[in-house]
């Protein structure tokens, strides 16, 4: 069945870059768009980002540029999250989430989140 | 960027109630509007999709309304199972943006 299994909980210094991963099983993986959507702990969802696991093309949340990375790898079916220079702020859940096939920056399946912590 | 009000903050319900949330955009959105429930520990799921399009799988009893700025999602009988933070989410234009949650409890 379709799944999206992301990688292991994290923890970071401030200063510091954190790599998560999400592999993608069940679907064909270049036909969805993929995204990043955090969640700090006990609030709202923000999206961070999208791309395009074809062609490898992305768009960042504003808030993100120049921080953010993200990138896949199509013989792994394996999309990567990349942040740096991490602050106390970074400290989330963050999760990978597919684009629906009925419509564009919606998203019916997500991975199970992984968690990363930035603490001195 | 497009904000995104959700009203209650949290409610509290009993088994069989019907139950009303309603959503605020600070700009129209036609209808690029979707609906997720997250419980603890969980990633989201998307229920409602384009304002009042029901996600695969999801029961009958949970649909949605509204254009422009005021979107409502709307459960007809409550279940247990139910008991969760309900998200909206507008997809209209770049940045997608969510709305604070609003929490179901028992009553």
């Amino acid at each position: 069945q379709l799944q999206l299994v992301q990688s292991g909980a994290e923890v970071r210094k401030p200063g510091a870059s954190v790599r998560v991963s999400c592999k993608a099983s069940g679907y064909t993986f270049t036909s969805y768009y993929m995204h990043w959507v955090r969640q700090v702990s006990g609030q709202g969802l923000e999206w961070m980002g999208i791309i395009n696991p074809s062609a490898g093309s992305t768009s960042y949340a504003q808030k993100f540029q120049g921080r953010v990375t993200m990138t896949r790898d199509t013989s792994t079916s394996t999309v990567f999250l990349d942040l740096s220079s991490l602050r106390s702020e970074d400290t989330a859940v963050y999760y990978c989430a597919r684009d629906s096939y009925s419509s564009e920056y919606t998203w019916d399946y997500w991975g199970q989140g992984t968690l990363v912590t930035v603490s001195s | 960027d497009i904000q995104m009000t959700q009203s209650p903050s949290s409610l509290s319900a009993s088994v069989g109630d019907r139950v009303t949330i309603t959503c605020r955009a600070s700009h129209p959105i036609t209808r690029n509007l979707n609906w997720y429930q997250q419980k603890p520990g969980r990633a989201p799921k998307l229920l409602i999709y384009a304002a009042s399009s029901l996600q695969s799988g999801v029961p009958s009893r949970f649909s949605g309304s509204g254009s422009g700025t005021d979107f409502t999602l709307t459960i007809s009988s409550l279940q247990p199972e139910d008991f969760a933070i309900y998200y909206c989410q507008q997809n209209y234009n770049n940045p997608p943006t969510f709305g604070q949650g609003t929490k179901v409890e028992i009553k």
